[in-house]
Formats: C-alpha cells, sequence, structure tokens
C-alpha cells in the first residue's frame, strides 16, 4: 500500500487547546492536502502545501512540510466542539492526476 | 456555486445485483474521481475522468467501472454485487486534477449489499 500513516490515531483534548497530528507519507509528492470528515459536512478540503512549501496557514490551522523526512503536520490553535471530526492526510503525486492517497486517519475530539 | 451532488444518497441492493451511482460536479470541472470507504480498507481511489477519459484507476476488480460523459457528469457501476461492496462511496470533482489544486468531495452514496 502507497497510504501514509498519520500519529496520532486518535487525540481527545479539550476545547481552547490546540491539536497536532502528524503524518508520514511514502510517495514524491506534488502536493499533500489535509482533509476533515465528519457526518454533518461530510469530506471537507482544508489546506494545500506544495512540495516546495514548508510551511501554510489558514485562519486556525498550521501546516508544515519536511520532504527530507517525508513528513507533514497539522496544527489546530484554540479548538472547539465544532473541531471533532476525523482529520486525513493525503498525497497528491506523481502523475496521479485525479488520485489520493489517503491515510488512515486522525480522530479528534474535542471537549467542550 | 453549487457543490458535488452525488445520487442516490442511500441504496440496498441485494448479492449478485448491478447499482449504478451518479454524481455531478461543480461547474467549470473536468476531473471527476471516485472513492471507496468502509472502516477497514479506509479510503481507497477507485478511478478517475478527464474530458470522458478515465486518466488512472485503482486496484479495484472489473466489476468496478465508470464513464465521464460531455458535461463532466460521471457515473460509476458496480456489477455482480458481494456483501463486501457495502461502502460508502465518494466523488470528489477538481478543475484539472489534484496534482495543483484541491479536490471537492460529494456527501456520498451509502451502499448496502444484502
Amino acid at each position: 500500500s502507497q497510504q501514509g500513516e498519520e500519529d496520532p490515531q486518535a487525540l481527545s483534548i479539550q476545547e481552547g487547546e490546540n491539536a497536532t497530528m502528524n503524518c508520514s507519507y511514502k510517495t514524491s509528492i506534488n502536493n499533500l492536502q489535509w482533509y476533515r470528515q465528519n457526518s454533518g459536512r461530510g469530506l471537507v478540503h482544508l489546506i494545500l502545501i506544495r512540495s516546495n512549501e514548508r510551511e501554510k496557514h489558514s485562519g486556525r490551522l498550521r501546516v508544515t512540510l519536511d520532504t527530507s523526512k517525508k513528513s507533514s503536520s497539522l496544527l489546530i490553535t484554540a479548538s472547539r466542539a465544532a473541531d471533532t471530526a476525523s482529520y486525513f492526510c493525503v498525497e497528491a503525486g506523481g502523475t496521479s492526476y485525479g488520485k489520493l492517497t489517503f491515510g488512515q486517519g486522525t480522530i479528534l475530539t474535542v471537549h467542550p | 456555486k453549487a457543490g458535488v451532488t452525488q445520487t442516490p444518497r442511500y441504496l440496498i441492493k441485494t448479492r449478485g445485483q448491478q447499482v449504478t451511482l451518479s454524481c455531478s460536479p461543480i461547474s467549470g470541472h473536468r476531473s471527476v474521481s471516485w472513492y471507496q470507504q468502509t472502516p477497514g480498507q479506509g479510503l481507497q481511489f477507485l478511478f478517475e475522468y478527464f474530458s470522458e477519459t478515465q486518466r488512472n484507476k485503482g486496484n479495484f476488480p472489473g466489476r468496478f467501472s465508470g464513464r465521464q460523459f460531455s458535461n463532466s457528469r460521471s457515473e460509476m457501476n458496480v456489477s455482480t454485487l458481494e456483501l463486501g461492496d457495502s461502502a460508502l462511496y465518494l466523488c470528489a470533482s477538481s478543475y484539472g486534477g489534484v496534482l495543483n489544486t484541491e479536490a471537492f468531495f460529494g456527501q456520498g452514496t451509502r451502499l448496502t449489499v444484502v
């Protein structure tokens, strides 16, 4: 399988705390994307970081990318109960065109 | 701007039957890809279409097929259904493919095979 690995598999925090999720990937990527999935809104794109970028911010989200280690991290600051969801690190690379390779995801639970 | 629309949302089929799922991408998007999500295997790529041509295919048996029409709408078909085909099937659209842009997902079709 070309799927990467996310760490931790599950994370439980209190509202207001920060949440950090890590992922390792296996292929040579064009970009790495993070998605969130919950029962209410389905699978939603959060942020895309290109292989020549090292860090990217979007609102309360911060993503880093280390291509030498084939790893990425997602930081959610000041978490809210609405952030409760599964988070996926997704590879897009080579001649993948429309193919996204999903990891198993991190289940984040934010307690009010 | 309307999102990605998948129909139907829920389906119950019997083993051996076939099923067709439909996906209407975001207007202007020419790439449509399909994914199967199960608790055991997670999200697995099925195939991707761009301008009516299949550009990429995942590791699924030939019972799984798809097509794309000139208006970019796509259908996927599963023939001779097996119990293991029970899953959430997700369709995603992007402008030209995910090498440069993000994908937008539909709400999915929940298929149950009994």
